[in-house]
């Protein structure tokens, strides 16, 4: 079975400090793991994605996420957190070989001034 | 390429009335997803399609809800009738043939609201 939690529904940082958005997963064969980030009325957008290659996966607007299977994580990271970054984030696992894929609940990131 | 595209992007309509939404996958994808997004439920995967044919509508809420997709560039998703408690934001999400990495791309979502 596939699953994907991320720990935090809502989390609040301050402008400058560091993001740290977590995502653990489950799956019973090799996953691909992906970022997405929803901004307000707008789809989804790929944020970083990870395919079995570099464990480190560095994403766009200063974004990276590592892969750790030992911890079966994939949290996301940005060392200095910017207005513009207050968004939706979800995670998501899709098993290699079948084009499921397995969202989870979202974390909603409030940037403070 | 002009990614995902969706159609309309707002619907307003009354309940009762039939709802069309309509989705054009990405040039290429052979993979096509409906989702429906929201504040309670979250992001549902409401029905996936692979070459054209329905893979799993495990998600679809009940029969008020059908969805087709007549040939590799076109999918429609039809509530009948539709009621308040459809309102939502629908995405249809794309994919490249097995074999690559998985990854969907969405289109920008109709926002339904059935008064």
């Amino acid at each position: 079975a596939q699953s994907v939690t991320q720990l935090g529904s809502h989390v609040s940082v301050s402008e400058g400090a560091l993001v740290l958005l977590r995502c653990n997963y489950s799956s019973s064969v090799p996953p691909y793991l992906f970022w997405y980030v929803q901004y307000p009325n707008q789809g989804l957008q790929l944020l970083l994605k990870y395919t079995s290659a570099a464990t480190l996966v560095k994403g766009i607007n200063g974004f990276e996420a590592e892969f750790k299977k030992s911890e079966t994580s994939f949290h996301l990271t940005k060392p200095s957190a910017h207005m513009s970054d207050a968004a939706e984030y979800f995670c998501a696992v899709s098993p290699q070989g079948r084009n499921q894929f397995y969202f989870g609940t979202g974390t909603s990131l409030t940037v403070i001034p | 390429d002009a990614g995902v595209i969706q159609s309309p992007r707002h619907e307003v309509t009354e309940m009762g009335q039939e709802v069309t939404l309509r989705c054009k996958p990405i040039s290429g994808h052979n993979s096509l997803f409906w989702y429906r997004q929201t504040m309670m439920r979250g992001l549902e995967l409401l029905i996936y399609f692979n070459n054209n044919v329905p893979i799993d509508d495990s998600g679809m809420p009940e029969d008020r809800f059908s969805a087709k997709m007549p040939n590799a560039s076109f999918s429609t998703l039809k509530i009948q009738p539709s009621e308040p408690r459809d309102s939502a934001v629908y995405f249809c999400a794309s994919s490249l043939p097995q074999g690559h990495d998985n990854e969907q791309f969405f289109g920008p979502g109709t926002r339904l609201t059935v008064l």
